[in-house]
């Protein structure tokens, strides 16, 4: 069974400034892929960056990056120059991408907000 | 491009009533996925479908169905209603890309009274 945790309690950072959001997750599937969603307050996750199990380089886009250490099994978030934007839900999730179903196992999400 | 449309986005319904929600795919998308947001339980899956077809279920009891229309449409249903069904549902739908990433709609909160 897959499994991810995210145990950091509310973030705070100031605006401009760098932030690292934790997850770290288990799986016996050789092939699986992490994403990191975003939920403002509106209810709609928003898609962020994904890290496939195999990728041999860390995912990027725009500000958001994603430090993978598969031997630590973790997929730690990290969004550079924080906005006033950003402040929301963040949720780490994993999928097995052996099979052809799109189920997503989700962590319980961490929020962050963003201080001017 | 439109994105994964959800009605209704707030509804309020008693015990042991029953719930219909509709889920409009992006144009092109076949795979609609529901996943049920509660502050206790976090995202959990619903189900999945695929062509008319559920693909994937997960933990929940028979209250809870679905069903795909040919246009990948999607409907999901919750009878006999109980107060722990109190919850934001999202659907999902599977864009093109390999990675598989899904889009989600809005959500239709529903509040069991």
């Amino acid at each position: 069974a897959q499994k991810i945790t995210q145990t950091q309690p509310g973030m705070f950072v100031q605006e401009k400034e760098a932030v690292t959001l934790d997850c770290t997750y288990d799986t016996s599937d050789p092939s699986y892929g992490l994403f990191w969603y975003k939920q403002p307050s509106s209810g709609e996750m928003i898609f962020l960056i994904y890290q496939g199990s195999y990728d041999q380089q860390n995912a990027t886009e725009g500000r958001y990056s994603l430090n993978f250490q598969k031997a630590r099994k973790s997929a730690n978030l990290v969004i550079s120059a924080s906005q006033l934007g950003d402040s929301a839900m963040y949720f780490c999730a994993m999928r097995d991408v052996t099979g052809a179903n799109s189920k997503l196992t989700f962590g319980k999400g961490i929020t962050l907000s963003v201080r001017p | 491009k439109a994105g994964v449309t959800q009605t209704p986005r707030y509804l309020i319904k008693t015990r042991g009533q029953q719930v219909t929600l509709s889920c409009s795919p992006i144009s092109g998308h076949r795979s609609v996925s529901w996943y049920q947001q509660t502050p206790g339980q976090g995202l959990q899956f619903l189900f999945e479908y695929f062509s008319e077809t559920q693909r994937n279920k997960g933990n929940f009891p028979g209250r809870f169905s679905g069903r795909q229309f040919s246009n990948s449409r999607s409907e999901m249903n919750v009878s006999t209603l109980e107060l722990g069904d109190s919850a934001l549902y999202l659907c999902a739908t599977r864009g093109l890309a390999n990675t598989g990433e899904l889009f989600f709609g809005e959500g239709s909160r529903l509040t069991v009274l």
